[in-house]
């Protein structure tokens, strides 16, 4: 069965504390996963789509990586307006979920000044 | 804003009842998707709809319908409404066909509060 966990599900941070943010994923040949960020009571926002292991991405303070069977979402010195819900989602290549996005349930990121 | 439209942004209605909801997609976009996130689920796939046609359904109810019209827009429509449907509902859009990986973007989503 195709699924998405993520790790952990909260996470408080002091600013300028860097950490990381964990997908693990089991699914029916990769053909994307991409990083959402979520903020209460919105839409996701669309981070970054990685395709193949090896593959890295940088925004800003975000830099997402990709393994073959998981994901690390790195936070360089956090700021506040980090602050957000971080949504990891997979989309498989074959199989009953082929197409669709699965989505984990998000790792709850908090960022103190 | 990622060019994903919904309305309206909140429905608060009983149960029993039947309510529609609307979605417009990027401009470009061709397919529509649509996602239904509770507090103990996440983000569920409910359906997605390519230039009219349905693509690929994932978990969604049979009370539960969609379509999308020739101006690309799309609605949603709940019937027999339970407490359990009380949910933020998301529609996302892409320009693929659902056979390419290409990027969803996400409206703001409409809240259902089922009483």
């Amino acid at each position: 069965e195709d699924q998405v966990t993520q790790s952990p599900e909260a996470l408080r941070l002091q600013e300028g504390e860097s950490s990381s943010l964990n997908c693990s994923y089991t699914v029916s040949g990769l053909r994307g996963l991409f990083w959402y960020r979520q903020d209460p009571g919105k839409g996701p926002e669309f981070l970054f789509t990685l395709y193949s292991a090896g593959e890295e991405k940088e925004k800003e303070r975000l830099k997402a990586t990709l393994t073959k069977k998981e994901s690390f979402l790195h936070i360089t010195a956090p700021k506040p307006e980090d602050s957000a819900t971080y949504l990891c989602a997979v989309q498989a290549g074959y199989g009953g979920s082929q197409g669709n996005l699965i989505f984990g349930k998000g790792t709850k990121l908090s960022v103190k000044p | 804003d990622s060019g994903v439209t919904q309305t309206p942004k909140h429905l608060i209605t009983a149960t029993g009842q039947r309510v529609t909801l609307r979605c417009s997609p990027r401009s470009g976009d061709l397919s529509v998707y649509w996602y239904q996130q509770s507090l103990d689920q996440g983000l569920q796939f409910l359906i997605q709809y390519y230039n009219g046609e349905e693509r690929a359904k994932g978990n969604i109810l049979e009370r539960f319908s969609a379509q999308q019209f020739p101006d690309l827009h799309s609605e949603l429509n709940l019937s027999s409404l339970e407490l359990g449907d009380s949910a933020l509902y998301f529609c996302a859009s892409s320009a693929s066909r659902g056979q390419f990986t290409d990027t969803q973007y996400f409206g703001p989503g409409t809240r259902l509060t089922v009483l």
